[in-house]
């Protein structure tokens, strides 16, 4: 079946800082990926639609400039969360879609 | 706008017990409907349905969709507490670029 790898699974930095999130696609090509924020006892919220050539599409509400979203081949997708602060703290995930939506395993940022 | 809303938000049952979660929504143009479950991690898929009134069967977790009332309901009977997770409904619709939109999530908690 379709496999979404997420990189890192966990990830403690800095305020300040910057970290990149890794999405792949291992076994198909992925045009479109979706990235999704969770905060704890929340559902998952879809932050911004990943496209492979193109800019991504971002949801109400989500800054782009802060959440810089590159898509430069058809099996990556990468989430970069820039100058993180404490409230960017969170569960994102990324899925693609072949044959039924496919999830990452997500990757919890903690930022002190 | 797209809205997906599950019912109840939480819920407390004994193991053994047969619980139905609900999930309605509104979406442009209706693709699928999906039901997933979360632990500890990225949501695992259990169902997608698109055609109204054709169950779905998996071990104890069984699903269905009303198209016309524009509903899911997802049954799980002898409960364990292994079942203990939130799950999450979400729709996929054509008309809004091929995206999920999630429902706020059930949290069952099975209790020995």
């Amino acid at each position: 079946g379709a496999v979404v790898s997420q990189h890192p699974s966990w990830v403690i930095c800095k305020s300040g800082t910057s970290v990149k999130i890794e999405c792949r696609s291992l076994d198909f090509q992925a045009t479109t990926m979706f990235w999704y924020r969770q905060f704890p006892k929340q559902s998952l919220m879809l932050m911004a639609t990943s496209n492979e050539g193109s800019k991504a599409t971002y949801e109400q509400g989500v800054e782009k400039d802060k959440f810089l979203i590159n898509h430069a081949s058809l099996t990556l997708s990468t989430l970069t969360v820039t100058s993180a602060h404490p409230e960017d703290s969170s569960f994102y995930i990324c899925s693609a879609n072949r044959d039924g939506y496919t999830f990452g395993s997500g990757t919890r940022l903690t930022v002190v | 706008e797209d809205k997906v809303v599950q019912s109840p938000l939480s819920l407390v049952v004994h193991e053994g017990d047969t619980v139905t979660l609900n999930c309605s929504y509104e979406v442009t143009n209706f693709r699928s409907l999906l039901w997933y479950k979360q632990e500890k991690k990225a949501p695992t898929f259990l169902f997608m349905l698109t055609s109204s009134g054709i169950e779905k069967k998996s071990g104890r977790l069984s699903s269905i969709l009303d198209k016309k009332e524009l509903f899911s309901i997802l049954n799980i009977t002898a409960t364990q507490t292994g079942d203990s997770a939130i799950y999450l409904c979400a729709v996929w619709g054509s008309g809004n670029t091929g995206k999920l939109i999630f429902g706020q999530g059930t949290t069952l908690q099975v209790k020995p």
